[in-house]
């Protein structure tokens, strides 16, 4: 089975700036995905970010990046130029690319506040 | 297009009551997923449906839980005798065909068993 950390259950950052969200994972598999989800007070889980685990180039969408390294088992989100609607709660998630219909395991989550 | 939707968007009951929570997925995706959001337990699997069939039940976590699919498109989640434990967020999700595809949210049901 597979298992997701994130170890900082909250964080901050000033407007503009630059924040970073860890994520570990465990899996004894070789191909899965991974994936930053954002969720605001709306309760809508909103994509960010996917990575593949077979390729070697980090994902980038915007403003959003990840720093992942496969052998560590780490995944993490780095958020420039943070804005106010980057304030919520942010879920890192395994999916395996075995077969059919995987679910999503999630991490706890880490919730991120924006300042102005 | 239209995203995932879920109803409805909030729902009181009473300890013992059935509920039922729908989930209408993104057209054309075969493949539809429920997770349940609770406090204590974070976000969990609970059940996955290609087509209208449920390969993947290990997440339902009693009997008291069960959902269908019709018609491959409408999900009905239905939790029986619901218990207080049962409160959480009901979050459905699909995907296009299932293997590989990224999975997409609908704004969820708050369940609040009183």
């Amino acid at each position: 089975a597979q298992t997701v950390t994130q170890s900082q259950p909250e964080m901050s950052v000033q407007e503009a700036e630059t924040v970073t969200l860890s994520c570990t994972y465990d899996t004894s598999e070789n191909n899965y995905y991974l994936f930053w989800y954002k969720q605001p007070p709306s309760r809508q889980m909103i994509l960010v970010i996917r990575q593949e685990a077979y390729k070697q180039q980090n994902a980038t969408e915007n403003r959003f990046s990840v720093n992942f390294q496969k052998a560590a088992k780490s995944f993490s989100l780095k958020i420039s130029d943070s804005q106010l609607g980057d304030t919520a709660m942010y879920f890192c998630a395994f999916m395996n690319r075995g077969s059919a219909g995987n679910m999503l395991t999630f991490g706890g989550g880490t919730r991120l506040m924006v300042k102005p | 297009g239209a995203g995932v939707s879920q109803s409805p968007s909030n729902k009181v009951t009473e300890k013992g009551k059935d509920v039922e929570l729908r989930c209408d997925p993104i057209s054309g995706h075969t493949a539809l997923y429920w997770y349940r959001q609770s406090l204590g337990q974070g976000l969990e699997f609970l059940i996955y449906f290609q087509g209208n069939s449920a390969p993947d039940k290990s997440g339902l976590p009693s009997d008291r839980f069960s959902a269908e699919r019709t018609g491959g498109s409408v999900s009905t989640l239905t939790i029986q005798r619901t218990q207080q434990e049962d409160s959480a967020v009901y979050l459905c999700a699909s995907s296009l065909f299932g293997n590989q595809e990224t999975q997409y949210f609908g704004p969820g049901t708050r369940l609040l068993v009183l």
